[in-house]
C-alpha cells in the first residue's frame, strides 16, 4: 500500500523567505505526482503535475522536483507572500488511485 | 466551463437516512472519483470510474454506492448513514483514464454531518 508522508506538518516564515516543502512516498511505481493547495474550508487547487518520466516542473514562483527512485518530491515557493498561506498537499498516482499526504500548513507572516 | 461541481454544499442527516451526493463535470473527462477528507486521516479514495458504465472500489468503499450512466455525472449514494460517515466529500475528474494521466481537478466539496 502506498504511503505518502509530508514533512514538516506546519511551517511559519516571514514574508519574502523561500519555502521548501517535502513529500516522500514508499512505492516508486507511480505514474505521476501532483501538488495541490487547499485553503481553509475550500476544495483542492492543482498547482503542478509531474509525470513519472520528468524531473521537475515550474510555474511562476513554484518549482517542483521529483526523484522517483528515492521516492521524494520537493516543492519550492520563491519569495513567499502572505497570500501563499494555505495547506499544501502532495499526491501520487498508482493504478488509477491518488494517495495523499497529510499536508504541510504554511503561514507566511507579513 | 464550470469545471467540477458538487451539490449540496452542506448536509445534515440522521443515522439510517440515505442520500445522494451529486458530482458533475463539463470537461468531457473520462476519469472521475470520490474522496473523503477527515482530520488526521487525509484524503482517502472511496470509488472511482474510468468511463461511463465502469466503476471500481477505492480504499474505503463500505457504506457507499456509485454508478456512472453518463460521462458527465458520478453520484455517490450513502445507503444508511452512520456517524462515522461525517466528513467532507470531494469529487475529482481528469481527462484521461490511461497513460499519460492528466492532472486531476477537484470540486468544492460537500460537508456532511450525520447525527
Amino acid at each position: 500500500k502506498q504511503e505518502v508522508t509530508q514533512i514538516p506538518a506546519a511551517l511559519s516564515v516571514p514574508e519574502g523567505e523561500n519555502l521548501v516543502l517535502n513529500c516522500s512516498f514508499t512505492d516508486s511505481a507511480i505514474y505521476n505526482l501532483q501538488w495541490f493547495r487547499q485553503d481553509p474550508g475550500k476544495g483542492l487547487t492543482s498547482l503542478l503535475l509531474i509525470q513519472s518520466s520528468q524531473r521537475e516542473q515550474t510555474s511562476g514562483r513554484l518549482n517542483a522536483s521529483l526523484d522517483k527512485s528515492s521516492g521524494r518530491s520537493t516543492l519550492y515557493i520563491a519569495a513567499s507572500q502572505p497570500g501563499d498561506s494555505a495547506t499544501y498537499l502532495c499526491a501520487v498516482l498508482n493504478d488509477y488511485k491518488l494517495s495523499f499526504g497529510a499536508g504541510t500548513t504554511v503561514t507566511v507572516r507579513a | 466551463n464550470a469545471g467540477v461541481t458538487q451539490t449540496p454544499k452542506f448536509q445534515v442527516l440522521k443515522t439510517g437516512q440515505s442520500m445522494t451526493l451529486q458530482c458533475a463535470q463539463d470537461m468531457n473527462h473520462e476519469y472521475m472519483s470520490w474522496y473523503r477528507q477527515d482530520p488526521g486521516m487525509g484524503l482517502r479514495l472511496i470509488h472511482y470510474s474510468v468511463g461511463a458504465g465502469i466503476t471500481d472500489q477505492g480504499e474505503v468503499p463500505n457504506g457507499y454506492n456509485v454508478s456512472r450512466s453518463t460521462t458527465e455525472d458520478f453520484p455517490l449514494r450513502l445507503l444508511s448513514a452512520a456517524p462515522s460517515q461525517t466528513s467532507v466529500y470531494f469529487c475529482a475528474s481528469s481527462y484521461s483514464s490511461a497513460p499519460p494521466y492528466n492532472e486531476q481537478f477537484f470540486g468544492p466539496g460537500t460537508r456532511l454531518t450525520v447525527l
